[in-house]
């Protein structure tokens, strides 16, 4: 079974558009993440929730909207998509938010926006 | 601003080689992870270290942290065709409450 899941995994759409991406675990984890990866490979956390409770938002705009129905589900909304948004997202959890735990990451999704 | 940089940015080197990369960091840390990034997937969890941790093992691989000089080293011996993929350092920042990623070292093993 696939620990950490993401749908869908290549998402290609036209620019203003909005699109979700799916996310769930099924580890028993009480935190999720959403993280940005750009060309060069940068990896960059975008958001964290723990059981369900918002805990860093980092500087994402508000076009991006993050909801946790329950804590084994991170899903997120992208409003008004630009081109700058094209990169690969990545869904990760972990027991301990704030670092100090193994993460377990998704296979990530590929964002192009045309 | 990032928190951890990997050196060298990408290594080739022949199978059955040692293959070290390189990581520094800019503030105390709790602990620091190494991951694997094959091309097109996810990131796997390979070690973590904590701050009072000098040196970690776990089979091919070999983790030394200097929080004095705030570096870390991953070695991988005997490497192999299949080691091939992006490695990549995680800290977390004390008090930040998240891992900061480098931008990892490409590493090449020729067969």
């Amino acid at each position: 079974d696939t620990a950490v899941s993401q749908t869908p995994k290549y998402l290609v759409t036209q620019m203003g558009n909005d699109k979700s991406i799916k996310c769930e675990q099924n580890l028993g984890h009480d935190t999720m993440y959403w993280y940005k990866q750009d060309s060069k490979k940068f990896l960059k956390i975008m958001f964290s929730y723990n059981n369900k409770e918002l805990i860093i938002n980092e500087t994402v705009p508000n076009r991006f909207s993050p909801k946790s129905p329950d804590k084994a589900h991170l899903n997120l909304h992208i409003n008004s998509l630009e081109l700058g948004d094209s990169a690969v997202y990545f869904c990760a959890s972990s027991w301990d938010n704030g670092g100090t735990d193994t993460q377990y990451f998704g296979p990530g999704t590929r964002l192009t926006v045309l | 601003s990032q928190q951890g940089e990997e050196d060298p940015q990408a290594l080739s080197i022949q199978e059955g080689e040692n293959a070290t990369m390189n990581c520094s960091y800019k503030t105390s840390i709790n602990n620091l992870q190494w991951y694997r990034q094959n091309s097109g997937r996810g990131l796997v969890h390979l070690i973590l270290i904590r701050s009072n941790e000098r040196e970690k093992h776990s089979g091919r691989l070999r983790v030394t942290l200097d929080t004095s000089k705030k570096s870390s080293s991953l070695l991988i011996t005997a490497s192999r065709a299949a080691d091939t993929a992006s490695y990549f350092c995680a800290t977390d920042a004390q008090g930040a409450q998240k891992l900061v990623f480098g931008q990892g070292t490409r590493l090449t093993i020729n067969p």
